[in-house]
């Protein structure tokens, strides 16, 4: 158990629709991270939060958005699925922001778009 | 560009000895993971090398030649729960916030 949390285990919904992924990090982790992992692919790199603050945006789409609260919580929302958002979706934590710190993984979230 | 590069799927033997390696090209090189990813599930640290030479910790250890652009994974003994994916990872201190950029994985499967 890393200590990262992501609810909820498995969500599917329909083409169009909008769903919001969460995620807790490790107790003293100021950094969280959002992966993407689409069947036998690597895992792709969404978007890092720093406390609070947006600090690296990678491949994200459009109608991707994600923000990181005051308790460090984080949400991701996808809107207007479609076909291929589906996929396993991680969210990693650290200490830091940029030197090297061992990124911590949730369980992942798998989103079924049908 | 940034680009990594693993070797699809492996197979081995239980109680044998595999090396994985990983390639890579990055402008601004600034560290190496190894992760381990059991299918369905979180990827979990294995090492983090970023001079050159050898890490050891346990069955599992990692090289890097920074100047070849090259890293191993080196897994002893092997066991059937090491049947899993393994992800190579470079940290590039030019990418935004020195994101780490990772490879594909290479699909390990051990048998009896």
């Amino acid at each position: 158990d890393s200590g990262v949390t992501q609810t909820p285990k498995h969500l599917i919904t329909a083409t169009g629709q909008r769903v919001t992924l969460r995620c807790s990090p490790r107790s003293g982790d100021l950094s969280v991270y959002w992966y993407q992992q689409s069947l036998d692919q690597g895992l792709q790199f969404l978007i890092q939060y720093y406390n609070g603050e947006e600090r690296a945006k990678g491949n994200i789409l459009e109608r991707f958005s994600a923000q990181q609260f005051p308790d460090l919580h984080s949400e991701l929302n996808l809107s207007s699925l479609e076909l291929g958002d589906s996929a396993l979706y991680f969210c990693a934590s650290s200490v830091g922001a940029v030197k090297y710190y061992e990124q911590y993984f949730g369980p992942g979230t798998r989103l079924t778009v049908t | 560009g940034q680009n990594i590069d693993q070797p699809t799927e492996m197979t081995a033997t239980e109680g044998a000895i595999v090396q994985i390696n990983c390639t890579y090209q990055t402008s601004g090189f600034n560290g190496l993971f190894w992760y381990q990813q059991h299918a369905g599930e979180a990827p979990t640290f294995l090492s983090y090398n970023v001079l050159d030479g050898l890490e050891e910790k346990g069955r599992f250890s990692s090289f890097l030649s920074r100047s070849k652009g090259y890293s191993y994974l080196l897994l002893k003994e092997l066991q059937m729960k090491d049947s899993a994916s393994y992800l190579c990872a470079v940290r590039d201190q030019l990418a935004s916030n020195y994101q780490l950029i990772w490879g594909a994985g290479t699909k390990l499967i051990i048998k009896p």
